[in-house]
Formats: structure tokens, C-alpha cells, sequence
């Protein structure tokens, strides 16, 4: 089975601080990770993944998220947060066995002015 | 190039209605989904496809039917609308699984 956990409903940072979004996944086999970010009242977008290859993934918008297997996390980043990345931000995992993706309940990112 | 279309935006049924969410991509994508989003849940997967002729169940499968005729269209269909399916549904297409899944913008359902 698959799994994904974000422990955070909400994560509050000051612009210009550097942002961390949490995210710990559970698989069997290999893990095909992702990010995705919902602004109010739109349909969702994607950020990046994680399929194999380097463990720090550089994704759109400035964010990047880091692989690691041991701790089995795919925590999402930004080293100055903006505003306008106030939005709604969901992890999601595929295990290599698996043809579907499973998400997270979503983290709501507020970045206070 | 359209994306992924879903009709309708906005739908209120009484309990025990059916209705068809359409669902229409113009990407040649051989993979998709639908997805319920419900405060607090995430997104739950209910139906997937991995090519026209062939779906299967996600999470969340109960009350739903899915048919996939054609590579672009995946209706979903509510066969007794239920309260419990108030909720907001998306629709998502990608090349493959493990692929970028683009959503189209959601149709929002009320069960009275």
C-alpha cells in the first residue's frame, strides 16, 4: 500500500523568510513523489517531482523539494517566500507497484506581509 | 488546446438523482482520474483510467461508475446522489501515471 502524510493543516512564515513544507510518504517499493499547489477557487498545478536521479528537485516558481530515502520525506522549500505563494499545497506519492497516485489533506501556506 | 474540460462548474441534485460529470482532455493523454476534494481530506481518488477500454477503482469508488469509450472523455456517473457526495470533483489527465497530471478546473456539487 501507499501512503502520504503532510502533519501540518497550516504553516504560517513572514515574507522574504524562508519557506518549509512538510511531507513523509509510505511505499513498498520505489517511490514516485510530487508536489502541487492550489490557489482559491482554481483547479491544481503542478510544482515538481521526484522520479530518480538527484535527490534535490528544482521545480517552478522558485520552489524545490528534497528527497530522502531514509527518512522517507519529500519536504517542499523556498528560500524567500512571497505573498503570493499563499496557496494550498498538496504532496502526492506513486509506488513503482501501484497505477495510481495517492494525496495528502493538503497544507495551507499563508505567507504574512 | 483546450486542456482538460469539465462540465459542470456548479450542479445541485436531490437525493437520490443521477447525473454524469463530463470530463474531456485534448492532450492524447492515455491515463486518467477523477478525484474528490473534501475540507480536511485532501484529494481522494475515486476512478482511474490507464487507456481507453480500461479503468479501475481508486479510494474512494462507492456510488461512481466510470467508462472510458474514447481516449479523450471519462464521464463520471453518479448513480443515487447521496448528501455524502456534496463535494468538490476533479478531473486530472497525464501521458502515465508517474507523469505531470494536469486537473481541469472542478466541478463543485451540491446534494440536497
Amino acid at each position: 500500500a501507499q501512503s502520504v502524510a503532510q502533519p501540518e493543516d497550516q504553516v504560517n512564515v513572514a515574507e522574504g523568510n524562508p519557506l518549509t513544507v512538510k511531507c513523509t510518504y509510505s511505499v513498498s517499493g520505489n517511490p514516485y513523489l510530487f508536489w502541487y499547489v492550489q490557489y482559491p477557487n482554481r483547479g491544481l498545478q503542478f510544482l515538481l517531482k521526484y522520479i530518480t536521479g538527484d535527490n534535490l528537485v528544482k521545480g517552478s516558481y522558485g520552489f524545490e523539494a528534497e528527497f530522502n530515502k531514509s527518512q522517507t520525506s519529500f519536504h517542499l522549500k523556498k528560500p524567500s517566500a512571497l505573498v503570493s505563494d499563499s496557496a494550498l499545497y498538496f504532496c502526492a506519492v506513486r509506488d513503482e507497484g501501484y497505477q495510481k497516485v495517492t494525496f495528502g489533506t493538503g497544507t495551507k501556506l499563508q505567507v504574512i506581509p | 488546446n483546450a486542456g482538460v474540460t469539465q462540465t459542470p462548474k456548479f450542479q445541485v441534485l436531490k437525493t437520490g438523482q443521477s447525473m454524469t460529470l463530463q470530463c474531456a482532455q485534448d492532450m492524447n493523454h492515455e491515463y486518467m482520474s477523477w478525484y474528490r476534494q473534501d475540507p480536511g481530506m485532501g484529494l481522494r481518488l475515486i476512478h482511474y483510467s490507464v487507456g481507453a477500454g480500461i479503468t479501475d477503482q481508486g479510494e474512494v469508488p462507492n456510488g461512481y461508475n466510470v467508462s472510458r469509450s474514447t481516449t479523450e472523455d471519462f464521464p463520471l456517473r453518479l448513480l443515487s446522489a447521496a448528501p455524502s457526495q456534496t463535494s468538490v470533483y476533479f478531473c486530472a489527465s497525464s501521458r502515465g501515471v508517474s507523469e505531470t497530471q494536469y486537473f481541469g478546473p472542478g466541478t463543485r456539487l451540491l446534494v440536497l
